[in-house]
């Protein structure tokens, strides 16, 4: 069964600073990674997915992605943090040719001014 | 497009109360999701549709939920009766799976949300 880690259930950055936002994942197949982000009172946006192929992967708003099979991990990166930014980032992890999303507890990043 | 809409966006109702949500899912997307999000966690899967058939409801509570799809688009997910543990956001969501052969990303389309508030 798959299953999703999400270090940190907070993590505070200042504006203009790097964010990453960790996530480590378990599969017993290849698996397909997602990131989505959920601003308040909002449903959960799709920011970047991994299919097949290039294990770096970019997404809207500046974020990207990297695949690393051998650390298990999809960790969330963005050069330099807005404001804009601050919201709840979840993780997802689904079987290769399935359809059903394993979420990750997610994590709340704060941007400060 | 239109993306994924949800009804009612806020629900409080008194315990042992009945409820409903409504799902209209995306136009040709043929398998929807009922997720349920609590508080300071990530979504649940609690049931998901293929076209009319319940394909995954092993996490679906069913001596209080229920759920159904009829004609393979609208979802309705009932609760009758509610509990006060139920208070929680419930999310729909819809994608396109392609027959076998297809490229299938898996990639989930998700509405706002019914945020419900059990007292």
């Amino acid at each position: 069964a798959q299953s999703v880690t999400q270090l940190g259930s907070h993590v505070s950055v200042s504006e203009g600073a790097l964010v990453l936002l960790r996530c480590n994942y378990s599969s017993s197949v290849p698996p397909y990674l997602f990131w989505y982000v959920q601003y308040p009172n909002q449903g959960l946006q799709l920011l970047l997915k991994y299919t097949t192929g290039a294990t770096l992967v970019k997404g809207i708003n500046g974020f990207e992605a990297e695949f690393k099979k051998s650390e298990t991990s999809f960790h969330l990166t963005k050069p330099s943090a807005h404001m804009s930014d601050a919201a709840e980032y979840f993780c997802a992890v689904s079987l290769l040719y399935g359809n059903k999303l394993v979420f990750g507890a997610g994590t709340i990043l704060r941007v400060k001014s | 497009e239109a993306g994924v809409v949800q009804s009612p966006r806020y629900k409080i109702i008194e315990k042992k109360q009945p409820v409903a949500f409504w799902c209209n899912p995306i136009s040709g997307h043929n398998t929807l999701y009922w997720y349920l999000q609590n508080l300071g966690q990530g979504p649940e899967l609690l049931i998901r549709y293929e076209n009319e058939e319940a394909v995954d409801d092993s996490q679906l509570p069913k001596d209080r939920f229920s759920a159904e799809r009829l004609k393979g688009v609208d979802s309705t997910l009932k609760i009758q009766p509610a509990e006060l543990g139920d208070s929680a956001v419930y999310l729909c969501a819809s994608s396109l799976t392609q027959s076998a052969g297809g490229v299938n990303t898996g990639e989930l389309f998700f509405g706002e949300g019914s945020r419900l508030t059990v007292l």
